[in-house]
């Protein structure tokens, strides 16, 4: 069974950039891997995917201040979001992405809440 | 964006009941679409996958369907355990969006 965990700053100030890691117990080249947030007290929105070899697809509404990247020797991905607001208070949670069927998010990791307040 | 509505937004059910939630694509989404199950504290579960095929280790008493646009989520016997906040998702689409949820809570 495949194992996420999600890792960084709990609490970013307004207009910084926040940065979070996802850690991979399997990390394979098969699969895309993913970032999904959930506002506190709203519904999910996907942030975006990136394959194994770095090629990555974004919310149009968020792709101005998103990047992906992947490092497959420290079997991690990561997330930046610059110019965070308190919008973007959220869980963040990272996913692997099934390539085929319907491309489903069929692992998550336990998700990690990022405030964004001076 | 390609929007699904999901209904109802909340529930209250009994252990043993059957349930039924729906999720309505604003367009043609084929059978890309997904359910999750959200519970507190825990890590998201996918249930269903391209509309009807069960995901592994998942209980059979969880099913999907789908007919044009309208796609349900039914869950033949309510257990304790699955009351918690579930989603449906389109990957038809980009950017992959999720309907609002559906709470499903101990009558």
């Amino acid at each position: 069974q495949v194992q996420l965990q999600e890792s960084g700053p709990g609490l970013v100030k307004p207009s910084e950039t926040l940065s979070l890691t996802c850690v991979v117990s399997d990390f394979s080249r098969d699969y895309y891997w993913g970032w999904i947030r959930q506002p506190p007290q709203k519904g999910l929105e996907w942030i975006g995917s990136i394959s194994y070899s770095g090629s990555a697809s974004y919310n149009p509404s968020l792709r101005s201040r998103v990047g992906l990247s992947v490092d497959p020797s420290r079997n991690q991905f990561s997330l930046t979001l610059t110019s965070v607001t308190a919008a973007d208070t959220a869980v963040y949670y990272c996913a692997r992405d099934q390539v085929g069927g319907s491309n489903q998010h069929d692992y998550w990791g336990q998700g990690t809440l990022v405030t964004v307040s001076s | 964006d390609i929007q699904l509505t999901q209904s109802p937004s909340s529930l209250s059910a009994s252990v043993g009941e059957r349930v039924t939630i729906t999720c309505r694509a604003s367009q043609t989404i084929n059978r890309y679409l997904n359910w999750y199950q959200l519970r507190p504290g825990m890590a998201p579960k996918l249930l269903i996958y391209a509309a009807s095929s069960l995901q592994s280790g998942v209980p059979s008493r969880f099913s999907g369907s789908a007919s044009r646009t309208d796609f349900t989520l039914t869950i033949s016997s309510l257990q304790p355990e699955d009351f918690a906040t579930y989603y449906c998702q389109q990957t038809y689409g980009t950017p992959r969006t999720f309907g609002q949820g559906t709470k499903v809570e101990i009558k």
